[in-house]
């Protein structure tokens, strides 16, 4: 039972360039979130999808950042024209449900981009 | 919205007990989580309180008081590993959905 799968686990992009960041949820998980994690900082929220739908992007810049969970495949964070502020830990996480219980999010290893 | 409080850092010595505190404002509070998160690594799971009180899991407890916004975790008999950050998430339903926000994570260093 494969968890949350991320890749790259490490990305170098110049700048202008395009970054692809792809999230694979655990089996059975609709629910995916991504997270920023500037160095020494915490997790800060961009955004909330389900499959084929976004949720909540309120955590999104307005500019340059894009995400999709499409019905086949992995939940992938597009990010152009890459600048040197980008750099940072990606992290994704799934959960089944998103009702009630203790169904706490699953997070990947991240994917740690460099912006040179 | 949320707003979600921590101490950024603290130290305490091996063998001891630690309280880490956190305090939030939600107007759709559905539950609370700690993760443990070590430096260049995944935040992993450690406790989850939905009713006020203590929920005891080995050297980790957590508690829960909704009317106060408030949160401990405990961690007893200090190991020099349990040397982390310690995020406190509350998960929020105001929106219709489900949102789960993190605190910035309270970094916990443990001395011999």
């Amino acid at each position: 039972n494969a968890g949350v799968m991320q890749n790259p686990r490490h990305l170098v992009r110049r700048r202008g360039q395009e970054a692809r960041l792809r999230c694979s949820p655990m089996k059975g998980h609709s629910h995916v979130y991504w997270y920023r994690q500037l160095p020494e900082e915490g997790l800060k929220f961009m955004v909330y999808l389900q499959k084929e739908n976004i949720i909540d992007e309120s955590g999104m810049p307005k500019e340059r950042f894009s995400a999709e969970f499409p019905k086949e495949g992995p939940s992938i964070l597009r990010i152009q024209q890459v600048v040197r502020g980008d750099s940072a830990a990606y992290f994704c996480a799934s959960s089944p449900i998103a009702s009630t219980g203790d169904t706490e999010a699953f997070f990947g290893q991240g994917t740690r981009l460099t912006v040179v | 919205g949320q707003n979600i409080d921590q101490p950024t850092e603290m130290t305490a010595t091996e063998g001891a007990i630690v309280q880490i505190n956190c305090t939030y404002q939600t107007s759709g509070f559905n539950g609370l989580f700690w993760y443990q998160q070590h430096a260049g690594e995944a935040p992993t799971f450690l406790s989850y309180n939905v009713l006020d009180g203590l929920e005891e899991k080995g050297r980790f407890s957590s508690f829960l008081s909704r009317s106060k916004g408030y949160s401990y975790l405990l961690l007893k008999e200090l190991q020099m590993k349990d040397s982390a950050s310690y995020l406190c998430a509350v998960r929020d339903q105001s929106g219709g959905y489900q949102k789960v926000t993190f605190g910035i994570g309270t970094k916990l260093q443990v001395i011999p």
